[in-house]
């Protein structure tokens, strides 16, 4: 069962536009939450991660958005362009969990010329 | 630093045949991860290991062994090879502490035919 449930699967989206990826959790032990970006016969690589206790985080063009109460959080890509364009990973671990990482199933995201 | 190295890059295998897989940090991370990524599924998380000499189990162990004889490497082996295992196989390392990145190979591609 996944523990972490992201959507959309896959977006297009045209250069300059915002592509906007969501995920949900359940388990409200959790205490960190890092996005993971992978580019084709890549390694997946942190991207932005972000703590309970703030609402945003802002990295560059990349912001996280997350509601504690509603346990869910969201990835934001603002002016996308195509060096963008790669699957997406939202994850989730708790402090005493030695770190263990569980993962969304992915996002696909082709950002159009 | 080369950072997490994997061996090899893509093998093919027949069912029943065992190998393992190489991993490689040149960090120093006391935490190293063996995750497996099918199409749709995320990373799921098969052994990890807190320290040398210390293992555990992940999310989907089954037909898979590891062994943490020094700081530096996390091998894996798959005995008896079965078509489930046709996966891509990442490994990761992470430093001690709260909340620290993760840090992936390039991955391994298997093929069992």
């Amino acid at each position: 069962q996944q523990q972490v449930k992201q959507s959309p699967q896959s977006l297009i989206v045209q250069k300059g536009g915002i592509s906007i990826i969501n995920c949900a959790y359940e388990n409200t032990a959790f205490d960190y939450f890092p996005w993971y970006q992978q580019f084709p016969g890549k390694g997946p690589a942190l991207l932005i991660a972000i703590r309970p206790d703030v609402s945003e985080k802002k990295e560059g063009r990349f912001t996280i958005s997350f509601n504690k109460s509603a346990k869910q959080f969201s990835l934001h890509i603002m002016d996308s362009q195509p060096g963008d364009s790669a699957t997406y990973f939202c994850a989730a671990s708790k402090g005493s969990s030695w770190g263990k990482l569980q993962f969304g199933a992915g996002t696909q995201v082709v950002v159009t010329p | 630093n080369a950072g997490v190295t994997q061996t090899p890059k893509f093998r093919i295998l027949k069912i029943g045949q065992s190998m393992t897989l190489q991993c490689t940090q040149d960090m120093n991370h006391n935490y190293m991860y063996w995750y497996r990524q099918d199409p749709g599924m995320g990373l799921k998380l098969i052994y990890y290991s807190v320290g040398a000499g210390i293992t555990d189990k992940g999310e989907v162990p089954n037909g898979y062994n590891v062994s943490r004889s020094t700081t530096e490497d996390f091998p894996l082996r798959l005995e008896l090879a079965a078509p489930s295992q046709t996966s891509v196989y990442f490994c990761a390392s992470r430093a001690q502490g709260a909340q620290e990145t993760q840090y992936f190979g390039p991955g391994t591609r298997l093929l069992v035919l």
